[in-house]
């Protein structure tokens, strides 16, 4: 079965500073990884997915399947960047269509 | 584009009382879901569907049911309610697809329910 995990459920950064969310993945098989994000109170969202290997709001993250990592990374955090961060996998193919998630990083940007 | 519509956005519910969380999406996505968040768990899949007249459990389907009569709508049901069912609920929904944009899930606002 597969698994994510995103082992910091809080990380507190300033503004400006780096900041790396952190995303390991368990699955056999060639998964698909995405970022979403959940702002205050609002809904999910897809902030990113690693087949596109795009930059999305200065944010970037590189699959290594070697690690089995799909750690999110921007090199300047801003204040709006404050949100929950879930990362999940997609098994694709056969009727397994589904996302699972990890428990989610709530990242708080300080001025 | 409204995408994916949820209600309602708030409700309490005393214990035993029954509900239906509705949702209905304009997208024309085969897939459909039904996610609970509680706080510091994620996003635990209650039920699933990939298509009009089919559907599966996901991780987490006691206590609620689900139907999927026509593409658009797929509404969650609670029979009988429990404390352990305050959450907030999610509907999303799914282009079918493997690859590139098919992937995408697309989120509802979320309802929050609480049973007391």
């Amino acid at each position: 079965a597969q698994r994510v995990t995103q082992p910091e459920k809080l990380l507190s950064v300033f503004k400006g500073a780096p900041v790396e969310l952190k995303c390991n993945y368990s699955y056999s098989g060639s998964p698909e990884l995405f970022w979403y994000v959940q702002y205050s109170r609002q809904r999910l969202q897809l902030l990113l997915r690693h087949i596109s290997r795009e930059s999305i709001k200065g944010f970037t993250a590189d699959l290594n399947k070697g690690e089995t990592s799909f750690h999110l990374k921007k090199p300047f955090a801003q204040e709006e960047d404050s949100a929950m961060y879930y990362c999940a996998l997609s098994v694709s193919g056969g009727s397994n269509y589904k996302l699972t998630f990890g428990k989610g990083t709530l990242l708080t940007v300080n001025p | 584009n409204a995408g994916v519509t949820q209600t309602p956005k708030f409700r309490i519910l005393k214990i035993g009382q029954s509900m239906t969380l509705q949702c209905a999406q304009d997208m024309n996505h085969n897939y459909m879901y039904w996610y609970r968040q509680d706080p510091g768990m994620g996003l635990k899949l209650i039920y699933y569907s990939v298509g009009a007249g089919i559907t599966d459990k996901g991780e987490v389907p006691n206590g609620y049911n689900v139907s999927r009569s026509t593409t658009e709508d797929f509404p969650l049901r609670l029979e009988l309610a429990a404390p352990s069912q305050t959450s907030v609920y999610f509907c999303a929904s799914r282009r079918a697809g493997d690859t590139g944009t098919g992937n995408t899930i697309y989120f509802g606002e979320g309802s929050w329910l609480t049973v007391v």
